[in-house]
């Protein structure tokens, strides 16, 4: 799978917007991009994941570059509850529609969020 | 429907003995794979598994081993253990066929601490 890239730690305050980057400059056509947050002392859960378009649900908006070679999470109202690691990661679909291979997690970002 | 459970949670072992960390999932999922996390660090890939009977090395491998008799099953075996291989240990399974909806989103289990001394 491809790699990617994202800022080692990022701060914010509460109630306000954070958007996090994340670089995948070797992205392929038929790579999803996926993002997942790691609570302290918990395994990493689903936030949000898309292909081409912007994608919003309850937790989360995804933005998507044009040229798909970034994408930035965005938290609209930031709670004490969303300090976590981030991490952005990209999964392969196979010329066979599967998606396997090694799927391999960076550092995230540290999300640190103030009151 | 349980998702990813791991067992045990909390383990002491001593340097050489052996153990298995066991992971059961109920999604019918294809794809099951290992992590290990080192203290202020990211997820590391130990080995995973794309299908019963089919394995293959991550990043990490060594002083691991792993089988795939089932598809629900995919326990991870510490053959010596070291302190080096203390660590939180995570479980993950997927669907392996791409599902537009989804996306293939990986569900993790909850963990297992383990210390080698």
């Amino acid at each position: 799978d491809a790699k990617t890239t994202q800022p080692n730690s990022m701060e914010s305050n509460e109630e306000e917007p954070v958007h996090l980057p994340c670089n995948h400059s070797t992205i392929s056509g038929t790579d999803y991009i996926h993002w997942y947050r790691q609570l302290p002392s918990q395994g990493p859960e689903y936030v949000i994941h898309g292909l081409t378009s912007n994608v919003n649900n309850r937790m989360a908006s995804l933005a998507i570059a044009e040229d798909r070679k970034s994408s930035t999470l965005i938290l609209h109202r930031a709670t004490l509850r969303d300090a976590a690691v981030y991490y952005c990661i990209l999964r392969a679909r196979n010329a066979g529609g599967t998606s396997y291979g090694k799927l391999t997690f960076g550092q995230g970002t540290i999300l640190t969020v103030h009151p | 429907n349980a998702g990813v459970t791991q067992t045990p949670k909390f383990q002491v072992l001593k340097t050489g003995q052996s153990m298995t960390l066991q992971c059961a999932q109920d999604m019918n999922h294809e794809y099951m794979s290992w992590y290990r996390q080192d203290p202020g660090m990211g997820l590391r890939l130990i080995h995973y598994s794309v299908g019963a009977g089919i394995t293959d090395q991550g990043e990490v491998p060594n002083g691991y081993n792993v089988s795939r008799s089932t598809t629900e099953d995919f326990p991870l075996r510490l053959l010596s253990a070291a302190p080096s291989q203390t660590s939180v240990y995570f479980c993950a399974s997927s669907y392996g066929i791409m599902r537009r909806s989804s996306g293939n989103t990986i569900y993790f289990g909850e963990g297992s601490w383990l210390t080698v001394v």
